[in-house]
């Protein structure tokens, strides 16, 4: 059972326009999320989070807005660049005292220069 | 200063083999999280381990196991490999529990069982 999904496998986006990737979780328990990027043969690296107790957060050219009645959270990148092109993993955390996330399968964005 | 270290960074492995994974945590981090990563399946949490606890485990065979050692070093072991264990093995440290400690992940150990 996913309980996090990443909908769109891929995105293609014009350097300079916005991206926006999509994520939707069925788990209402969950009251943090985590955005990543991940190169080829890299971990993934952190990006932007935000709690359950906000509906939006930014940080420089990202920003990610929560729908909480709608289990639905999405991450903004404008403007977009060749060098944002990875994949993207959005995770939820359940809370507590725990560090196991829950992650999406991803969207692969690419920025076309 | 350093990152999270995981070595090997590549390994091939027989079926039937097992194998052991090592992964050193940034300085001061207490937490070590394992995940495996394989083609369209995202990242499937493993376990996290706490002050040489483990405090979750994920969906997996009894197969896969783990440790951490006194100086947060972890050690995640997978006997009886099969095919389908070929996958990127990612850790992540932190310094504490809960998601507002942030993590920090690992280039990871990618295994190739054949």
């Amino acid at each position: 059972d996913q309980q996090v999904k990443q909908n769109s496998p891929s995105l293609s986006v014009q350097e300079g326009r916005i991206s926006i990737l999509n994520c939707d979780y069925t788990n209402s328990m969950f009251d943090y999320f985590l955005w990543y990027k991940k190169y080829p043969a890299e971990g993934p690296t952190f990006l932007i989070s935000i709690s359950s107790i906000k509906d939006k957060n930014e940080d420089g050219r990202f920003t990610v807005f929560l729908n909480k009645s709608a289990k639905h959270l999405s991450l903004h990148i404008v403007p977009s660049q060749p060098g944002d092109s990875a994949v993207y993993f959005c995770a939820a955390s359940g809370g507590g005292a725990t560090n196991k996330l829950i992650f999406g399968t991803g969207t692969l964005l690419a920025v076309q220069p | 200063k350093a990152g999270v270290t995981q070595t090997p960074r590549y390994l091939i492995k027989t079926r039937g083999q097992q194998v052991t994974l090592s992964c050193s945590p940034i300085s001061g981090h207490r937490s070590v999280s394992w995940y495996q990563q394989t083609p369209g399946q995202g990242l499937q949490f493993l376990f996290e381990y706490f002050s040489e606890t483990q405090r979750n485990k994920g969906n997996f065979p009894g197969r896969f196991s783990g440790r951490q050692f006194s100086n947060s070093r972890s050690e995640m072991n997978v006997s009886t490999l099969e095919l389908g264990d070929s996958a990127l093995y990612l850790c992540a440290s932190s310094r504490g529990q809960g998601p507002y400690w942030g993590y920090t992940f690992g280039s990871g150990t990618r295994l190739t069982v054949v």
